[in-house]
């Protein structure tokens, strides 16, 4: 099946540093991708929305100055965490749909566990 | 608003034994069903869907799910359990159409014992 990558799998900074988590499809093209973050032993909360070419759509209560997103191309979208601080330490994680498919078939990747000291 | 509610939050069963994993959701409409298993390391990956249809819905590895919109229900079963099934499974449901958002349960873990 298709394969959507992570990186880093796992960063700790410090606290007031801005962080870069990359997701990629491997095997196909996606103009859209979406952010989740993970609290533990909590459900996956959508942060936004990625498009490829055009703004990201943030989900209500989302700071958009904080979480950067960015869709450089068609297989990479980035999340920059600005100044971090602890309560931004969480699993992020990212999910493509091809943009070949016709039904909602979505991806995800490995997810990426931030902690802020 | 949409919404999705796993009242598990942990079920613990032998191997081989039956699972059954609830699922409710709040939507105005018939939704797009989704149930994730997450895996440590591993991305989510997807069991089963239900987007029309036969309302019994079979997956991978075995499991199988049912809607039952009377209930706004959508269990997850399998009727016998393997060691390598624990892990933490979230049901999802999804606005129909294209490149839809997800909104996930809480996620109910499953542990194993042999």
């Amino acid at each position: 099946g298709a394969v959507v990558s992570q990186h880093p799998s796992r960063v700790i900074c410090k606290s007031g540093t801005s962080v870069k988590i990359e997701c990629r499809s491997l095997d196909f093209q996606a103009t859209t991708m979406f952010w989740y973050r993970q609290f533990p032993k909590q459900s996956l909360m959508l942060m936004a929305t990625s498009n490829e070419g055009s703004k990201a759509t943030y989900e209500q209560g989302v700071e958009k100055d904080k979480f950067l997103i960015n869709h450089a191309s068609l297989t990479l979208s980035t999340l920059t965490v600005t100044s971090a601080h602890p309560e931004d330490s969480s699993f992020y994680i990212c999910s493509a749909p091809p943009r070949t498919t016709s039904t909602d078939t979505q991806y995800f990747g490995p997810g990426t566990r931030l902690t802020v000291l | 608003a949409q919404s999705v509610t796993q009242p598990d939050i942990h079920i613990t069963v032998s191997e081989g034994a039956s699972l059954e994993l609830r699922c409710n959701y709040s939507y105005g409409a018939t939704p797009y069903l989704f149930w994730y298993v997450q895996s440590p390391g591993q991305g989510l990956q997807l069991l089963l869907k239900y987007f029309s249809g036969d309302t019994l819905v079979q997956g991978i590895k075995g499991f199988e799910a049912e809607f039952k919109r009377s209930q706004s229900s959508f269990n997850l079963r399998k009727p016998s359990v393997h060691w390598s099934d624990a892990a933490e499974y979230f049901c999802a449901v999804g606005a129909p159409g294209g490149y839809n958002k997800l909104i996930f349960g809480a996620g109910t873990r499953l542990a194993v014992h042999p």
